[in-house]
């Protein structure tokens, strides 16, 4: 069945460093998501990847959708203790799949 | 942004006990939502899809009569975890995107049940 696969697992920085986390899919997306995860609680949606190529970014973080639609990067520049959480990226190809996410740890 | 809640937030219950778990839509309609359930330190498992007025699809592994999902109107779907064993204590999400969207677009995840089977 179709697997979306995420690395790093774990990722520890100092603050001001910079982050980014990998997915990669089985099967060709029909678009591709990210959310974010903090401790204790819920996935919040941070944006949709839908076009192949495609860079979006939100502030710190850059948004990429691999040319063939079957990978994405999330890059996080400079960052902050207010980072911290655990970034799943998800996967569209007639139903959400999640990856295993990374979880970043910020030290001050 | 579109409002989920669920109920309760946690439970605990005794071994062999049913557990129903709500999944309310407060400012949208949703024709479809989704239930996941979610281990510690690991990722989101998808159980099924939930259909306003027709049978849930299941997924692969998911037993259909120990987790019945009932989905009565478009703000409410339903979770029951019957005869609940320890190996059932997770964290229960489920999620939904606006009415007509899929599964293709956003999706509003409620804050979660946390179920402790004893």
């Amino acid at each position: 069945g179709q697997q979306v696969m995420q690395i790093p697992q774990y990722q520890h920085v100092q603050e001001g460093e910079d982050f980014t986390t990998y997915c990669n899919s089985s099967t060709t997306l029909s678009n591709i998501q990210w959310y974010k995860q903090r401790p204790g609680g819920h996935p919040v949606f941070l944006i949709q990847l839908v076009k192949s190529g495609e860079v979006k970014k939100q502030k710190r973080l850059t948004f990429q959708f691999g040319e063939a639609k079957k990978n994405s990067s999330l890059h996080i520049t400079a960052t902050q203790t207010t980072d911290v959480g655990t970034y799943f990226c998800a996967g569209e190809g007639g139903k959400l799949i999640f990856g295993q996410g990374t979880e970043l740890s910020v030290k001050p | 942004g579109a409002v989920v809640s669920q109920h309760p937030s946690w439970v605990i219950c005794k071994s062999g006990t049913s557990v129903k778990i709500e999944c309310r839509s407060l400012d949208f309609q949703a024709t479809t939502m989704f239930w996941y359930r979610q281990f510690p330190k690991q990722s989101l498992m998808l159980m099924a899809t939930s259909n306003e007025g027709s049978k849930a699809t299941y997924e692969q592994g998911v037993e259909k009569d120990k987790f019945l999902i009932n989905h009565a109107s478009l703000t409410l779907s339903t979770l029951t975890v019957t005869s609940a064993h320890p190996e059932d204590s997770s964290f229960y999400i489920c999620s939904a995107p606006p009415r007509g969207a899929g599964s293709y677009n956003e999706q509003f995840f409620g804050p979660g049940t946390r179920l402790t089977v004893l």
